[in-house]
């Protein structure tokens, strides 16, 4: 199986929270991000939080990390049709620093 | 700063062509990484460089090879294009070695017909 594990889908009503999910195994992870990709384009880093974090807030956008159970948020508040989008979690392995990706969670908003 | 630049936007390659992917990074910038982006598997590392030397690769056969060259942009190169190349691939660039973040280019969409 993938060492991040997203859902793939999530719906969400305009205006509406979304909270996006992420699992990932390797406890020593420094670093854990959210990327964003719209069609057609590249991935966007949106945030990142630090291992030694709980949690990271930057306007519209919250991120929750425990460590404990290896789960990582991304919390949308007032989603809006802007916001539909790919978006992907990753941890950064401390052995070599590669980037290990969850397979993305595609954001449908409903109006 | 301009951000990742990657060319071409689009290409449309036969199969066993071969096709170079380009990648200028951000100035300043010292490590380039390529990635695959395919519906079917994801996001898939290719191999990363930092001063002109390959640090990691993945786990893709050796038709796949890039170099970087001095002013740290890179060139990927897939010879004997297979139709299962078909793919958006991303480069992405970052200040060094280390837990640094990536900034990603636009990507190039390689179709093999």
């Amino acid at each position: 199986g993938e060492d991040v594990e997203q859902s793939l889908f999530l719906s969400v009503r305009e205006g509406d929270s979304s909270v996006i999910n992420c699992t990932y195994t390797d406890s020593s992870s420094t670093y854990l991000y959210w990327y964003k990709q719209e069609p057609g384009a590249g991935l966007q880093l949106l945030t990142y939080i630090f291992s030694n974090m709980d949690m990271k807030q930057d306007q519209r956008l919250t991120v929750l990390l425990n460590k404990k159970d290896k789960h990582l948020s991304l919390r949308i508040a007032d989603t809006q049709t802007g916001d539909s989008a790919i978006y992907f979690c990753a941890e950064i392995r401390d052995s070599n620093y590669q980037l290990i990706w969850g397979a993305g969670t595609k954001l449908i908003i409903k109006p | 700063k301009a951000g990742v630049t990657q060319t071409p936007r689009y290409l449309i390659k036969t199969r066993g062509q071969q096709v170079t992917l380009s990648c200028s990074p951000i100035s300043g910038h010292r490590s380039v990484s390529w990635y695959q982006q395919t519906p079917g598997q994801g996001l898939q590392f290719l191999f990363e460089y930092f001063s002109e030397t390959q640090r990691n690769k993945g786990n893709f056969p050796g038709r796949f090879s890039g170099r970087q060259f001095s002013n740290s942009r890179s060139e990927m190169n897939v010879s004997t294009l297979e139709l299962g190349d078909s793919a958006l691939y991303l480069c992405a660039s970052s200040e060094g070695l280390g837990p640094n973040i990536q900034y990603f280019g636009a990507g190039t969409r390689l179709s093999v017909l």
